[in-house]
């Protein structure tokens, strides 16, 4: 069965203190991994989707890298706004899409 | 604007009772999905729908239903039969199962459903 691990659970930076959150994986043929921010009452918005290894996206202060079994959201200088909840979910088989629990990013001024 | 209308933003359901959420979009998606999200756990999937008058159960299907009577509107009922519906619940979309963009899901606000 796919399944998807985020971590860590909860991240407090400073605003400025770059950082990196993970998502580890195992799917039976990866028809794409996709990242999301969260706020806190409101849906999922989308923000990359990455399809093999070796490819990365880049949006603003924020990075997604993949690997066969873990992609990175690589987070530059991150200012307050960047606070949400950050969703990794992975397509194997076409309309199976798993996601993990996310990871709860707060950063301070 | 385009997007995914979901009503109400809160919703209150007595013991025994149906209730049913709303989705709408205004996209041109295929596919539709219900998802449902609670605290520090992952979206698990309730029900999609690939194409009008054909849907699929997820992996938590048991205690709901839903219809796909025109392709703009995927409504879910939460039945009396499920014993647990206090949650987040989530409507998404996407162009049609394929490969590349047409799998991207995009979302509505969501619906808190809580119990009396």
């Amino acid at each position: 069965e796919d399944q998807v691990t985020q971590s860590p659970e909860a991240l407090r930076l400073q605003e400025g203190e770059s950082s990196s959150l993970n998502c580890s994986y195992t799917v039976s043929g990866l028809r794409g991994l996709f990242w999301y921010r969260q706020d806190p009452g409101k849906g999922p918005e989308f923000l990359f989707t990455l399809y093999s290894a070796g490819e990365e996206k880049e949006k603003e202060r924020l990075k997604a890298t993949l690997t066969k079994k873990e992609s990175f959201l690589h987070i530059t200088a991150p200012k307050p706004e960047d606070s949400a909840t950050y969703l990794c979910a992975v397509q194997g088989r076409i309309n199976d899409m798993r996601f993990g629990a996310g990871t709860r990013l707060t950063v301070k001024p | 604007d385009g997007g995914i209308t979901q009503s109400p933003k809160y919703l209150f359901r007595k013991e025994g009772q149906n209730v049913t959420l709303s989705c709408e979009q205004n996209l041109n998606h295929d596919a539709m999905y219900w998802y449902r999200q609670d605290p520090g756990q992952g979206l698990r999937l309730i029900y999609y729908s690939q194409i009008v008058n054909d849907f699929q159960k997820g992996d938590i299907a048991e205690g709901y239903s839903v219809s796909r009577e025109k392709k703009e509107s995927f409504p879910l009922t939460v039945t009396s039969a499920q014993k647990n519906p206090t949650a987040f619940y989530l409507c998404a979309s996407s162009i049609g199962g394929g490969l590349g963009p047409k799998n991207i899901q995009y979302f509505g606000a969501g619906t808190r459903l809580s119990v009396l």
